[in-house]
């Protein structure tokens, strides 16, 4: 099925951990992004990438680094968990330059918590 | 700088009544400007959208939302709630020249239905 695909759905960390949360999509979209959601704030913007290769920060990048080698693959990396980065975490796609027209496709979503 | 405010942080109708969630937006060009819905524990759907052709914009399950840039308002709207449409919805805006394809989410409304 097309669309965008996360994994795990949910993981538990230890404090000081590192872990990296899978977003790949196949609709050969140029844009994709990560969204942390927490309660009554929203979704607030972690990183995003314009196309392979390039990336860039969001409003909370903080504790988070991401690379982009190809289209598909959009990883997230936590270098050291914190508490604080306990959230629900979306990956989200869309075609390059559009997304103000089409939307975006979000991912189901990583629930973590960091312990 | 675009920003985007979601009046009521819950809103209680009961079934069978109207809904009405509001949102202001902030833009400082033409604005592009969606509905989500998120239902528990699930990722965020596209309600509707309107990206500057008609103001009133109808989405799915019978959803529609009217924007008025004298109010700078893109209330969503509803005749006849359900069950099924307890769930949290997100007004976002996103600029239509936007390069970087950014969109900026509200901090949400939780729709709950009395039966």
């Amino acid at each position: 099925n097309a669309g965008v695909t996360q994994t795990p759905k949910f993981q538990v960390l230890k404090t000081g951990q590192s872990m990296t949360l899978q977003c790949a999509q196949d609709m050969n979209h140029e844009y994709m992004s990560w969204y942390r959601q927490d309660p009554g704030m929203g979704l607030r913007l972690i990183h995003y990438s314009v196309g392979a290769g390039i990336t860039d920060q969001g409003e909370v990048p903080n504790g988070y680094n991401v690379s982009r080698s190809t289209t598909e693959d959009f990883p997230l990396r936590l270098l050291s968990a914190a508490p604080s980065q306990t959230s629900v975490y979306f990956c989200a796609s869309t075609p390059s330059g559009t997304g103000s027209f089409y939307g975006y496709t979000f991912g189901s979503g990583t629930r973590l918590t960091v312990v | 700088a675009q920003s985007v405010t979601q009046l009521d942080s819950h809103v209680s109708v009961s079934e069978g009544t109207p809904v009405l969630l509001r949102c202001n937006y902030s833009s400082s060009y033409s604005p592009s400007l969606f509905w989500y819905v998120q239902h528990p524990n699930k990722g965020l759907q596209l309600l509707l959208k309107y990206t500057s052709a008609a103001t009133l914009v109808k989405g799915i399950n019978g959803f529609e939302a009217e924007f008025k840039k004298s109010e700078t308002s893109f209330h969503l709207t509803k005749p006849s709630a359900h069950m099924s449409d307890a769930a949290e919805y997100f007004c976002v805006v996103s600029e239509e020249w936007n390069r970087d394809d950014k969109i900026i989410f509200g901090k949400g409304t939780r729709l709950h239905i009395l039966p």
